[in-house]
């Protein structure tokens, strides 16, 4: 059964930091692997895609690296904002159902 | 545009009172699924639908039923509500089962709170 853990928890930084998001997930037998993002009382935003088979997977500010086989993600914010601000969810996709498992989040704040 | 849209965005209701929640998408999309999110618990899958009239449970389907009879819609139907159905409901989409390189497309959400 896919595990996924998200560190930390909680960050806050001030603006103009780069930062890094952790996300690990135990099974390694996944299509793909989304970062989300939640601001509060909203949907989820899907930031970026990094299908199995890719390393990297870069979107502005955003660059998010998959290695597959140790089970780990990161998420890079480069020049971090205060809108940036928000709650970050990873999800690997897999198995014959196509579920996405998320982990429970990292919640971000970025102080001006 | 292309989105997927629920309703309703909010619902008050009692126990026992039958409820549908709809969710549409405008992509042709022929995967669709419902997720709840609870707080310490993240979001979990209820239900999911490979094509029209193909449904199946996922991790927490007790008290709901999903139907699939157009590629467009999947509602989400609460036949008898409980207030442990209080939650967070999202519905999703993306093109097809194991699709590599196809995200999935998350509704605004639909806030049930169940009294």
């Amino acid at each position: 059964k896919q595990e996924v853990t998200q560190i930390p928890a909680a960050l806050s930084v001030p603006e103009g930091e780069n930062l890094v998001l952790n996300c690990s997930f135990t099974d390694s037998a996944i299509y793909n692997l989304q970062w989300f993002r939640q601001d509060p009382g909203k949907g989820l935003t899907s930031l970026l895609l990094i299908q199995s088979s890719q390393r990297e997977q870069t979107s502005g500010r955003l660059n998010a690296s998959l290695d597959k086989s140790s089970g780990r993600s990161t998420l890079y914010i480069a020049a971090s904002q205060p809108g940036d601000s928000a709650t970050y969810l990873c999800a690997p996709a897999g198995g014959a159902t196509n579920k996405l498992i998320f982990g429970t989040g990292t919640l971000l704040a970025v102080q001006p | 545009e292309a989105q997927v849209t629920q309703n309703p965005r909010y619902l008050i209701t009692v126990t026992g009172k039958k409820l549908t929640v709809t969710c549409s998408q405008n992509m042709n999309h022929e995967y669709m699924s419902w997720y709840r999110q609870d707080p310490g618990l993240g979001l979990r899958q209820i239900y999911y639908s490979m094509n029209v009239e193909v449904t199946d449970k996922g991790d927490v389907p007790e008290g709901y039923k999903v139907s699939r009879k157009e590629k467009r819609n999947f509602p989400l139907i609460l036949e008898s509500p409980s207030p442990n159905q209080t939650s967070l409901y999202f519905c999703a989409s993306s093109p097809k089962t194991g699709a590599l390189n196809q995200p999935q497309h998350f509704g605004d959400g639909t806030r049930l709170s169940i009294l």
